[in-house]
């Protein structure tokens, strides 16, 4: 089983749907990331967190929320998909600010 | 300018071939360095870490060149299995977060 868990792995939507990507890992990490991958422009970061009290917007964040529900668990919600927002989300974690360790990711597409 | 900056490639090279890639950072207090690969349509994955004394695993050899502000990755003997993107992450000092380039595209071609 894969260490870090993204849920759904591809999702197709329309404009203005509310739409959840979770994560999930059993590493035992305090921080957590999400990322959008676009053509191009490479990974972008949308939010981070370092532990579950903490929650910080990374350079795209609008448009986007996030949930540190627990210290294995951080999701990222789209409140009104747009088409922009059609990418390949990665979430990631690490135990220092050195190696990444990401989900296998999810696909979103915003019709 | 981006803070770090790829050649997207992609670079075709033979099987056995020798290929370089540069990356180029704008912060010139940026502490570490990273070359992470990354599979079509899969996670990126950390390859090697940078470190200022150069470093060597297998066939793959990272320099940095703090005075010119990059990072190299050198493949020797390429394999069709090395086809993939490269990306160079750096970590500006001050900051917790991870700067990614853009990628460097890799075709090993029997």
């Amino acid at each position: 089983d894969a260490d870090v868990t993204q849920t759904p792995r591809n999702r197709i939507t329309k404009t203005g749907k509310r739409i959840m990507l979770e994560c999930s890992q059993t590493k035992g990490h305090d921080r957590m990331y999400w990322y959008r991958q676009d053509p191009g422009l490479g990974l972008r970061l949308i939010y981070y967190s370092f532990d579950v009290k903490d929650i910080n917007k990374g350079e795209i964040s609008d448009g986007y929320s996030v949930s540190r529900q627990a210290q294995a668990k951080f999701s990222l919600s789209l409140e009104s998909a747009i088409p922009n927002q059609t990418a390949l989300y990665f979430c990631a974690t690490s135990e220092t600010t050195g190696e990444l360790f990401f989900g296998e990711g999810s696909r979103l597409t915003v019709l | 300018r981006k803070e770090v900056e790829q050649d997207p490639g992609p670079f075709n090279v033979p099987e056995g071939a020798t290929v370089a890639f540069n990356c180029t950072y704008s912060n010139s207090a940026s502490q570490s360095f990273f070359w992470y690969r990354q599979d079509c349509r899969k996670e990126p994955k950390l390859l090697m870490s940078v470190y200022s004394s150069g470093n060597e695993d297998g066939r793959f050899t990272a320099q940095l060149n703090r005075a010119s502000q990059y990072i190299s990755l050198l493949i020797r003997d390429s394999k069709l299995s090395d086809s993939a993107t490269y990306l160079c992450v750096v970590k500006p000092t001050g900051f917790q977060k991870l700067v990614f380039g853009t990628g460097t595209r890799l075709l090993v071609s029997p």
